[in-house]
């Protein structure tokens, strides 16, 4: 199972929005709705911020935002903060039952 | 409160074997599919294997099967991962992590037992 593809940094201003891309295949992300974002800052666990696809977990921001069109999964995060300096990473159901992440993305706050 | 605790991390020689566990509680954890995930130093997350929440669905990452064996004992709350022949690629932060569904999303993450395979 190849990895998803994210790309590897992304950069904003506070109070700007940003969008994190997440590409896979008709056998995972194009093929389930299945397609979930997690948050990791330094040193911590990663917590989930996005379930099938575009849900929020209770206490996660309605800063964040999910969404899918075909293989390509996104994550937007609006009115940027410096607390969403982190790493993000999506993964996916997979028809093989493999559980498959993306690389992750470092998101700057400028 | 949902809380996923590992232990039996540590350094072992290249080769040799290790048996990570997890001890779940605030939640009904005969229920729920478990999986293992691991971070190497500076790297991404790779999913290493997962459980059913009656052990009669196992799936492992193509990296380890054949080395690695999950396991679960429902009555001690508890996940286990045992490693055999380690090599310097397994050395990483091991994640015990809950599911919903088998693997839809991962709703629950332990802080991590750091596994190091070096001479």
């Amino acid at each position: 199972q190849s990895a998803l593809t994210q790309p590897a940094s992304v950069s904003g201003s506070p109070g700007q929005s940003i969008t994190i891309s997440c590409t896979g295949t008709s056998s995972d992300v194009g093929g389930y709705k299945y397609v979930s974002w997690y948050r990791q800052h330094p040193g911590k666990a990663p917590k989930l911020i996005i379930s099938d696809v575009s849900n929020r977990p209770s206490g996660v921001p309605d800063r964040f935002s999910g969404s899918k069109s075909g293989n390509t999964a996104s994550l937007t995060i609006s009115g940027l903060q410096a607390e969403d300096e982190a790493d993000y990473y999506c993964s996916s159901y997979t028809s093989s039952s493999k559980g498959v992440f993306g690389g992750g993305t470092k998101v700057t706050v400028l | 409160e949902v809380q996923l605790v590992e232990s039996g991390g540590g350094l072992v020689q290249p080769g040799r074997s290790l048996r990570l566990s997890c001890a779940a509680s605030g939640f009904t954890f005969e229920d729920s599919a478990m999986h293992w995930v691991r971070q190497a130093p500076g790297k991404g997350l790779e999913w290493v294997s997962g459980i059913s929440w009656n052990s009669e669905n196992i799936y492992y990452a193509d990296s380890v099967k054949g080395r690695f064996t999950i396991s679960r004992d429902n009555a001690k709350n508890s996940l286990y991962l045992q490693m055999n022949s380690l090599s310097a690629e397994d050395t990483a932060l091991y994640y015990c992590t809950k599911a919903v569904g088998f693997m839809y999303y991962f709703d629950c993450w332990g802080q991590g037992t750091l596994v190091t395979v070096s001479s």
